[in-house]
């Protein structure tokens, strides 16, 4: 099983639609946890840490479920510009990340 | 600005030879570097962690004698692809851990290997 599984994808929304990734891992000791960003041809970025109180960042919400060792990130009124892939990013501890293999998201008009 | 910088942006060289790819962390000392290796429309995938002062810990299956990490200093780690081939024509990453609060890595700008 590998550390970090997300949705394999790709989603292709419409514009204003609302989507929503998962992940999950394996490590039950992981500390932090955090969405990063990928464009195209490009270094990943990061979005936003995820808290277990849960987070919201304008039309972004990421969510954490420790007992389930689960993740989520929700992308409401989507935008063209949120095409890019979305790599779930978990801290084991000890100045470590662990990748998942990313979704890619396509906002068509 | 940027955090980290990672230069060249774009290289290609001949078959066989050897490229160094440096890693420089710019707003903070880093005792704790990763590079990754990304073919196109594939995901990320972790090389090798540098740590300043000592030897890198390597991912299974990538060659410690072909991907060379030198982590000399808290501002700068290197990767030299040794013996190069078409095969490892990629994009190189590198990241830094910045710890405490931060708790989070920073990306450099990546590096486009094209061996030709």
């Amino acid at each position: 099983r590998k550390e970090v599984e997300q949705d394999p994808g790709p989603f292709n929304v419409p514009e204003g639609a609302t989507v929503a990734f998962n992940c999950t891992y394996s490590n039950s000791a992981s500390q932090s946890f955090f969405w990063y960003r990928q464009d195209c041809r490009k270094e990943p970025k990061l979005l936003m840490s995820v808290y277990s109180s849960g987070n919201e960042d304008g039309r972004f919400t990421a969510q954490l479920n420790r007992a389930s060792q689960y993740i989520s990130l929700l992308i409401r009124d989507s935008k063209l510009s949120d095409s890019a892939t979305y790599l779930c990013v978990v801290n084991p501890g000890d100045n470590d990340m662990r990748f998942g293999a990313g979704t890619r998201l396509t906002v068509k008009p | 600005g940027a955090v980290v910088s990672q230069h060249p942006s774009r290289v290609i060289c001949k078959s066989g030879t050897s490229v160094k790819i440096e890693c420089r962390s710019l707003d903070f000392q880093a005792t704790t570097m990763f590079w990754y290796r990304q073919f196109p429309k594939q995901s990320l995938m972790l090389m090798a962690t540098s740590n300043e002062g000592s030897k890198a810990t390597y991912e299974q299956g990538v060659e410690k004698d072909k991907f060379l990490i030198n982590h000399a200093s808290l501002t700068l780690s290197t990767l030299t692809v040794t013996s190069a081939h078409p095969e490892d024509s990629s994009f190189y990453i590198c990241s830094v851990w910045a710890g405490g609060s931060g708790n989070t890595i920073y990306f450099g700008e990546g590096s486009w290997l094209t061996v030709v």
